[in-house]
């Protein structure tokens, strides 16, 4: 079965400071895809970044970067330079099977209150 | 181009009542998902439509909640009759198949949900 795990249920981060965001993840299979999404006070979740199994390169996204280890199964998330605006809650997500075909459901973790001091 | 919405934001009913909650998909997607996430636990998948047909069924905890997807658009869930452990954040997602792409899953705001 499928799982993600976020360690952390809270992060303090101060203004224009780089933070990682912790997500482990298991899986038997060998394709799968990996989301992160934030969700602001406002309740709306918001896709950020995503990291296929198959791709040699960690995914980056404006800000948002995605440090993936394969072996170690991890893909942490970092967000360098935070905002204000970033103080949300951030979920880890995964998808088995390969990105052409949005076919399976996401399996998520419990996600990564942030917040981002002045 | 106009996001997923769902409709109520939020409901409150006494339990034993039903309440049907909507969910209006991106235009065009034939995806529908509904998640629910509990009381700060994470979100847990509970079914998905490929417009009209329900491809995974396999998340809906029990027989008080039925979904539907008539034409394939617009999704309903109708939880009846409700328990208090009912009570959560009811997410509607949808997405397209795209050729090349990773295809998120777009979301709505949630429903949120109080059993009473």
């Amino acid at each position: 079965a499928q799982k993600i795990t976020q360690t952390q249920p809270g992060m303090f981060v101060q203004e224009k400071e780089a933070v990682t965001l912790d997500c482990t993840y298991d899986t038997s299979d060998q394709s799968y895809g990996l989301f992160w999404y934030k969700q602001p006070s406002s309740g709306e979740m918001i896709f950020l970044i995503y990291q296929g199994s198959y791709d040699e390169q960690n995914a980056t996204e404006g800000r948002y970067s995605l440090n993936f280890q394969k072996a170690r199964k991890s893909a942490n998330l970092v967000i360098s330079a935070s905002q204000l605006g970033d103080s949300a809650m951030y979920f880890c997500a995964m998808r088995e099977g390969r990105g052409e075909t949005s076919g399976s459901r996401l399996t998520f973790g419990e996600g990564t209150q942030l917040t981002v001091n002045p | 181009e106009a996001g997923v919405t769902q409709f109520p934001s939020h409901s409150v009913i006494e339990k034993g009542q039903t309440v049907t909650l909507r969910c209006d998909p991106i235009s065009g997607h034939d995806n529908l998902y509904w998640y629910r996430r509990v009381m700060g636990k994470e979100i847990k998948f509970l079914l998905h439509f490929v417009k009209e047909s329900k491809q995974d069924e396999s998340g809906m905890p029990n027989n008080r909640f039925l979904a539907e997807r008539t034409g394939g658009t617009y999704s309903t869930l109708k939880v009846q009759p409700a328990e208090l452990e009912d009570s959560g954040v009811y997410f509607c997602a949808s997405s397209q198949d795209r050729t090349g792409r990773y295809n998120e899953q777009f979301f709505g705001p949630g429903t949120r949900l109080t059993v009473l």
